[in-house]
């Protein structure tokens, strides 16, 4: 069976400093992995998949399969970075997410 | 806001009673799903439908719970004889048909107190 793993449950940064947030996964074959984020308030939205190899809100992912992670990073964090971040896989060709347990980041002024 | 909505957004009730929650996806969404969230964890899968038809059940779903999506558009989650373990947030999220692992949009969830 799957599984994701977030070692940190809380990440304290300070504006402007670089922020990465780890996420390693086990599954035999070839995963999909998704970073979803929720803000105060709102509800759990996806922020960026690995397929798409984009840059979203200045937030990037690599995939990697060697160490079996997929580890988020922002070079300059912002205030409004501020939220719960969850790492997430699907297996291919599969409808349905296995959720990490999620981290908190706090950007402090 | 076109966005998935869920009713109620909190239920307290006594251990033994049933409760439904309802979800209702983004219109032209073909896919339903329904998540269980505790304190501390990342959601966790129960059940999907597409259209009408509920194609997956996690073990989680004890015969207790039932979903249905009756019409292939609204869905209900409904648990009998509820237990204090139940108490958590519930959370429906919905997906267009094309590639299975599109992105999911997520509605605000149903918070299930069991007292």
């Amino acid at each position: 069976a799957q599984r994701v793993t977030q070692p940190e449950k809380l990440l304290s940064v300070f504006k402007g400093a670089p922020v990465e947030l780890k996420c390693n996964y086990s599954y035999s074959g070839s995963p999909e992995l998704f970073w979803y984020v929720q803000y105060s308030r709102q509800r759990l939205q996806l922020l960026l998949r690995h397929i798409s190899r984009e840059s979203i809100k200045g937030f990037t992912a690599d995939l990697n399969k060697g160490e079996t992670s997929f580890h988020l990073k922002k070079p300059f964090a912002q205030e409004e970075d501020s939220a719960m971040y969850y790492c997430a896989l699907s297996r291919s060709n599969d409808y349905k997410l296995s959720f990490g347990a999620g981290t908190t980041v706090t950007v402090r002024a | 806001d076109t966005g998935v909505s869920q009713d109620p957004r909190h239920k307290i009730t006594k251990r033994g009673q049933n409760v439904t929650f309802r979800c209702d996806p983004i219109s032209e969404h073909n896919r339903l799903y329904w998540y269980r969230q505790t304190l501390g964890q990342g959601p966790e899968f129960l059940t999907y439908f597409q259209n009408e038809a509920q194609l997956e059940k996690s073990r989680l779903l004890s015969d207790r719970f039932s979903a249905e999506r009756p019409k292939g558009s609204f869905s209900t989650l409904e648990i009998q004889r509820t237990e204090q373990g139940d108490s958590a947030m519930y959370l429906c999220a919905s997906s267009p048909g094309g590639h299975p692992t599109g992105e999911l949009f997520f509605g605000e969830g149903s918070r299930l107190t069991v007292l």
